[in-house]
């Protein structure tokens, strides 16, 4: 199994909602990441966990808010979010980081709208 | 800091003939890795080749072959026979070992295959 799930596909959210996005894989990686995608435009690195422990956060807005609870599942919560924050939103796994083997596996992604 | 540069925004090729796109580079470090991914229109991210810069040999995957140039900090990306599949953007992308699986990606080429 080489796949990583997201939901929900699409989310429209007004400013003042709380939404969470979910991310799970099961190929036992022990590292994993959010994106966050504007069209056209390449991804841009938001987080990253490494054996459930946040390693990286890329200067990110304190309204969103990531969470590893175990291995396998990573979430995003929203709060308060702006009009600019619309974009696709990947989320991304790979083996643990000391191993060498650096090959991402990206999931389909959730498309949200901010209004 | 690493940057990657992709210099055609866009590019086109007739089915079963062979398209190039570039990639390059710019970074101080000995040993890192090079990525092309590809992401078609509404689908995700999907990794299409690797290089490892210790490696001398250039990698290949089926229809897919890289010239990697270490000295030139240049690594493109060859598809022989191209297919109506292959319509997709082409991101280039760069890691440099051991820093958390930081991996910063090229604007990316939007290829399209004409039948």
């Amino acid at each position: 199994d080489t796949e990583v799930t997201q939901t929900p596909k699409h989310l429209v959210m007004g400013m003042t909602n709380k939404k969470s996005l979910k991310c799970e894989q099961h190929m036992g990686h022990r590292a994993m990441y959010w994106y966050k995608q504007k069209a056209k435009k390449p991804p841009e690195l938001m987080f990253v966990y490494s054996y459930e422990k946040l390693s990286i956060n890329e200067s990110v807005p304190s309204r969103f808010s990531p969470e590893c609870p175990n291995s396998s599942l990573l979430n995003l919560h929203l709060h308060a979010l702006q009009p600019e924050d619309s974009a696709l939103y990947l989320c991304a796994s790979s083996q643990d980081i000391p191993s060498g083997n650096y090959e991402q596996y990206f999931g389909p992604g959730t498309r949200l709208t901010v209004t | 800091a690493q940057t990657v540069t992709q210099s055609q925004p866009e590019m086109s090729v007739q089915e079963a003939e062979t398209v190039t796109l570039s990639c390059t580079y710019d970074t101080s470090e000995n040993n890192y890795y090079l990525f092309w991914y590809k992401q078609p229109p509404s689908r995700q991210m999907i990794l299409v080749i690797r290089q490892e810069a210790y490696k001398q040999q250039n990698a290949t995957e089926n229809r897919f072959s890289v010239n990697f140039q270490k000295a030139a900090k240049s690594f493109s990306l060859k598809i022989s026979d191209s297919q109506l599949g292959d319509t997709a953007m082409y991101f280039c992308a760069f890691m440099k070992p051991l820093t958390n699986n930081d991996m910063r990606f090229g604007a990316g080429t939007r290829l399209t295959v004409k039948p």
